[in-house]
């Protein structure tokens, strides 16, 4: 199997731009997260969904950010627009919810710089 | 409020030098707590699932243990190759989500 697969792996915008991040996750599994990382806050789960369905988006941080997931092997992350805080590494994971405890899979991350 | 810490920070390391590593949890209703290791520029990458006190877990030279309060990681005579970002999650009974520490960054010197 091929994991998580994340795109693009690095991204550089300007202020005010959109940018789209997008995830496959790993065939035949039904959870997807998405997280940001950064040195000050370390991880955390921005959006999961179940089947495609957003569960829990409470750690969204704000209107600017939206997430997707039309079917059970894409998910895209949007912000819109973007500011220098934004500035992270992201991650998309998967997992089959139910199963080993939920064990999530890491993508290679992507790494956003806001200028 | 659910709290997950972990400490040191940072560990440094020689070669063959065993040392543990702490997570401390605050949480009601534990799923299960969760060992990821994560190189840089990389995803973090599985490494246990503890589900309940006393449980152990071994892989290599790691080794994870739990309480109800807290879960060790333990490195038997680390190699150069073991240095990395270790974090470890919890994951509460009533969803899926993962909550995380903010790591321990070891560093083994040759």
């Amino acid at each position: 199997d091929a994991g998580v697969i994340q795109s693009p792996r690095h991204e550089v915008t300007e202020m005010g731009q959109e940018v789209t991040l997008r995830c496959k996750p790993i065939s035949g599994h039904n959870s997807l997260f998405w997280y940001r990382q950064t040195m000050m806050r370390g991880l955390e789960l921005l959006i999961y969904f179940n089947n495609n369905v957003p569960i829990d988006d409470s750690g969204m941080p704000e209107d600017r950010f939206s997430a997707k997931m039309p079917n059970a092997s894409f998910s895209t992350l949007k912000i819109q627009p973007s500011e220098p805080r934004d500035s992270a590494v992201y991650f998309c994971a998967s997992s089959i919810q139910g199963l080993a405890g939920g064990r999530q899979f890491f993508g290679p991350g992507t790494r956003l710089t806001v200028l | 409020e659910d709290q997950v810490t972990q400490s040191p920070e940072a560990l440094r390391l020689q070669e063959g030098e065993s040392s543990s590593l702490n997570c401390s949890y605050t949480v009601s209703g534990l799923r299960g707590l969760f060992w990821y290791r994560q190189d840089p520029g990389k995803g973090p990458e599985f490494l246990f699932t503890l589900y309940s006190a006393g449980e152990e877990k071994e892989k290599e030279r790691l080794k994870a243990t739990l309480t109800k309060k807290e879960s060790f990681l333990h490195i038997t005579a680390p190699k150069p190759e073991d240095s990395a970002t270790y974090l470890c999650a919890v994951q509460l009974s009533i969803d899926y989500k993962l909550s995380f520490g903010a790591g321990t960054t070891v560093t083994v010197r040759a």
